[in-house]
């Protein structure tokens, strides 16, 4: 079956622009997962949902990223007034449930931010 | 917290040769212990793993093992090939709060024919 997709793949903006990275999840499946992933590092958690609510975003690292995911399906990622430390790659993860279930992975969005 | 502390790389290999790369953690609940691999232009798929302790996880000949004494999930592989050139992430999480994943930094393997 389809796994997760992420669009663009590719994003360049310039500073002070506002992006949207867009997550479709494999179909079923209520857990969605955001996390950024800087050149040479692991993943870092950014933010969790359950179906469409969002239980936990303790890992934005500003009131500049917002996410949602408004009927439990897909999800958009969005940065406001981009800045060049924002430059990363962010990866969408689904998974059946929670806590403890194999999460798989989207291809990820290589943002730039110049 | 939680943490995950992996060895450095990158480590280069000739084709057979064994492979360890270590990987230890702290958690203050008690977590599920992950690997994932990255294959280069691909996304991160898991390689294996462990829900408790002294469970064995395994997979395409990589091999782990829960050890809560030592607080580490070792990967190992007797007998590594070209393709398994990659990045490898040793994750965990922790039951009840929230699944999501806390990552170490990874380590690139290049294997050499």
């Amino acid at each position: 079956g389809a796994g997760v997709s992420q669009s663009p793949r590719y994003k360049v903006a310039k500073r002070g622009q506002d992006v949207a990275l867009r997550c479709d999840p494999i179909s079923g499946h209520v857990s969605l997962f955001w996390y950024q992933q800087a050149l040479g590092q692991g993943p870092e958690f950014l933010t969790y949902f359950q179906n469409e609510a969002q239980l936990d975003k303790s890992g934005l690292p500003s009131d500049r990223f917002f996410a949602e995911r408004p009927e439990g399906s897909v999800s958009t990622l969005k940065i406001q007034r981009t800045q060049q430390e924002d430059s990363a790659v962010y990866l969408c993860a689904s998974s059946l449930v929670r806590s403890q279930e194999t999460q798989y992975f989207g291809p990820g969005t290589r943002l730039l931010v110049l | 917290g939680n943490s995950v502390t992996q060895m450095e790389g990158p480590v280069t290999l000739s084709e057979e040769a064994f492979l360890t790369i270590n990987c230890t953690y702290t958690a203050t609940g008690y977590p599920s212990l992950f690997w994932y691999v990255q294959y280069p232009g691909e996304g991160l798929q898991l390689l294996l793993k462990a829900t408790k302790a002294d469970d064995k996880g395994s997979n395409k000949g990589f091999e782990a093992t829960y050890r809560k004494e030592t607080t580490s999930f070792h990967l190992e592989k007797g007998s590594v090939q070209v393709s398994d050139s990659a990045v490898y992430f040793c994750a965990l999480s922790v039951y009840n709060q929230g699944g999501k994943l806390i990552f170490g930094q990874g380590t690139e393997l290049s294997v050499k024919p």
